[in-house]
């Protein structure tokens, strides 16, 4: 089973920042935070990941809690084209860690 | 960065034949590979964990006999649906373990059994 939890879906207006929550209050400490998302009848695209400190890449940012049960996933400016199901994952990474999905959050950003 | 390359993206094909997917990491050597499958409107479910070299390693419920997968090289896994069924039909998914804690996903084969 995931071990993560996530809304079901979200709204976002055009330009505006989109942030995505989600609860992981059983990650064990080797456990990093992924964030994927899939646009229709594609494969999943990575987006980020972190293990205790926030991130920043020219996607997303990804902001942990310090006691690390929950994270936030903000895309700045969101734009049509980031209308898919995002899915956070938890994960401790390589070959035995593979990533098990929850349903993730179904986000429409709208004109 | 880090691709992934899966063919076929579509197949169709008639109940009872055997169907292969190809999964290949195009620069970077993949000792690791995953399998999964995705029925619509659901999330990808884990199939299969593939090594190079070994046997994969099945889920639960899943039937390795009708599965068959392949991982002989760094580069290269492959799930073959047997005596494939219309209940096969799904959009099947790989990814690759890359470096730096990633994952790295193909783009996906829908297949339709019919």
């Amino acid at each position: 089973d995931a071990k993560t939890t996530q809304p079901t879906s979200m709204d976002c207006a055009e330009g505006r920042a989109a942030n995505l929550p989600c609860n992981h209050s059983t990650i064990s400490g080797n456990e990093y935070v992924y964030w994927y998302r899939q646009i229709h009848s594609q494969g999943p695209q990575y987006i980020i990941h972190g293990l205790k400190n926030n991130e920043t890449n020219e996607m997303a940012s990804l902001i942990i809690t310090e006691d690390r049960k929950s994270s936030t996933l903000i895309l700045p400016h969101a734009t049509l084209r980031d209308t898919a199901v995002y899915y956070c994952i938890v994960s401790d990474g390589g070959s035995q860690g593979n990533l098990i999905f929850g349903k993730g959050t179904k986000l429409s950003v709208k004109p | 960065g880090a691709v992934v390359s899966q063919h076929p993206s579509r197949v169709i094909c008639k109940s009872g034949t055997s169907v292969k997917i190809e999964c290949r990491s195009l620069d970077f050597q993949a000792t690791t590979m995953f399998w999964y499958r995705q029925f619509p409107k659901q999330s990808l479910m884990l199939m299969a964990t593939s090594n190079e070299g070994s046997k994969a390693t099945y889920e639960q419920g899943v039937e390795k006999d009708k599965f068959l997968i392949n991982h002989a090289s760094l580069t290269l896994s492959t799930l073959t649906v047997t005596s494939a069924h219309p209940e096969d039909s799904s959009f099947y998914i790989c990814s690759a373990v890359t470096g730096n804690y990633g994952y790295t996903f193909g783009s996906g084969t829908r297949l339709t059994v019919v």
